[in-house]
Formats: C-alpha cells, sequence, structure tokens
C-alpha cells in the first residue's frame, strides 16, 4: 500500500519555467490538498479538491493552478515560476473521518 | 473560520522527561483534532487523534487531552528519548468542513 506518492521528489527551474507536480492516492480518498512549507513555517494550503470534479482555493493561491484529474490523481502547476515559489510541497489525501495522509513531498527551488 | 494557535514553537527536554504541546482552537464546532510529527525531510505523519465526544486518548508514551469548554487540546509525551525530536503539528477540522486547519508547528529537541 503506497499511500500518497507524490513526483519528482526534487526539482529545479528557472524563472518563468512552467512544470506541473504530480501526486497520486490508492486510498480511494475523496478529498485531496497541495500544501507548501517553507522554512521555519508552517503548512500553508494552496488548494484543495474536496471530491472528483471540484477544486478551492486555498489561503494562498496565486500563481497556481490545480487539476483533479480523477479520484486518484491530484495536480498542482506552475505556469511561470517565481523565485517566491521556491518550498517544499505537500500533497495529502482524506476520507473526511479521520485526518490526512501526506506525501513525502517535492522540493523546488527556482533561480 | 477556524484559527489554531500552538504553544510553544520550540521546546527542549531531557532524555527521560515529559513534553507537554498546547492548542487552542476557535470554532467551538469543530469536532476532530489530529497530531502529526514531522521528521526532517519527510511529510507529517499522524501519530494520535481525538475526537469531541472523547476527553483523553492513550497510544504508549502519547496522549491526547481535550478540554472542550476551553476549546484546548494538549499532546503529552512521556520518558522522552532522542528520536521522538521533530516538529509536532495539531491541527483542528470543524464539523461543517472537509479541511484541517494546522497549528503553526513546535519544535522538539530531546536532549541525551
Amino acid at each position: 500500500n503506497a499511500g500518497v506518492t507524490q513526483t519528482p521528489k526534487f526539482q529545479v527551474l528557472k524563472t518563468g519555467q512552467s512544470m506541473t507536480l504530480q501526486c497520486a492516492q490508492d486510498m480511494n480518498h475523496n478529498s485531496m490538498y497541495w500544501y507548501r512549507q517553507d522554512p521555519g513555517m508552517g503548512l500553508r494550503l494552496i488548494y484543495y479538491s474536496a471530491s472528483e470534479g471540484t477544486t478551492d482555493k486555498g489561503e494562498v493561491p496565486n500563481g497556481y493552478n490545480v487539476s483533479r484529474l480523477n479520484k486518484r490523481e491530484f495536480s498542482l502547476r506552475l505556469e511561470s515560476a517565481a523565485p517566491s515559489q521556491t518550498s517544499v510541497y505537500f500533497c495529502a489525501s482524506s476520507d473526511r473521518q479521520y485526518g490526512y495522509t501526506f506525501g513525502s513531498g517535492t522540493r523546488l527551488t527556482v533561480v | 473560520g477556524e484559527n489554531v494557535e500552538q504553544h510553544p514553537s520550540t521546546l527542549s527536554v531531557q532524555e527521560g522527561d515529559s513534553a507537554v504541546i498546547k492548542c487552542t482552537y476557535s470554532d467551538s464546532a469543530s469536532n476532530y483534532f489530529p497530531w502529526y510529527k514531522q521528521e526532517l525531510g519527510k511529510g507529517p505523519q499522524l501519530i494520535i487523534d481525538i475526537r469531541s465526544n472523547v476527553g483523553e486518548k492513550k497510544d504508549q508514551r502519547i496522549a491526547v487531552t481535550l478540554n472542550k469548554t476551553a476549546k484546548h487540546f494538549s499532546l503529552h509525551i512521556t520518558e522522552t528519548q532522542p528520536e521522538d525530536s521533530a516538529v509536532y503539528f495539531c491541527a483542528a477540522r470543524s464539523k461543517d468542513g472537509n479541511k484541517l486547519v494546522f497549528g503553526a508547528g513546535t519544535i522538539l529537541r530531546v536532549k541525551s
């Protein structure tokens, strides 16, 4: 049972480049989330999907877009990367009865 | 919306001592309170949780207590070990919400 799988684990981008962070869960959870975590800071919600076919903004959505491709997969896209988006990105999933299951993170550096 | 405050931001204890981390929440309708442990370079991992119909829950050396009247909940770690060193996050979920609201985190250092 893999849980939540994030790819890639590490990425370096140049300012202005685009990329998509992938997330997949195998727990049949309805809800999925994208967080960012900056050094010394907590978890900030970027976007979430309460169920397949729906997405909603979190507290820091600017500069990002998401796609809930199906029940298993929830991707995060940076259209034009900026140095301020250097961070560790975590995907999580939940069935609403319990807490989140987090992936191991994607460490993104924008130069 | 829900707001969760967590204290202290850092906590240093001697190996074998107890550690207590406290959180307060604002939404009296919140009904689920998980705690996460994040080790260096890893994602947060659920270690214990409590629902609003329970006052205390224990799992070996860790326990969580909930005071609904005061709207606060605490994580207690007894007989701390160096491997307990990590960042700990509390969270709360409202009854009508689909999101967890996280505290800012506590860096726990266990000195051997």
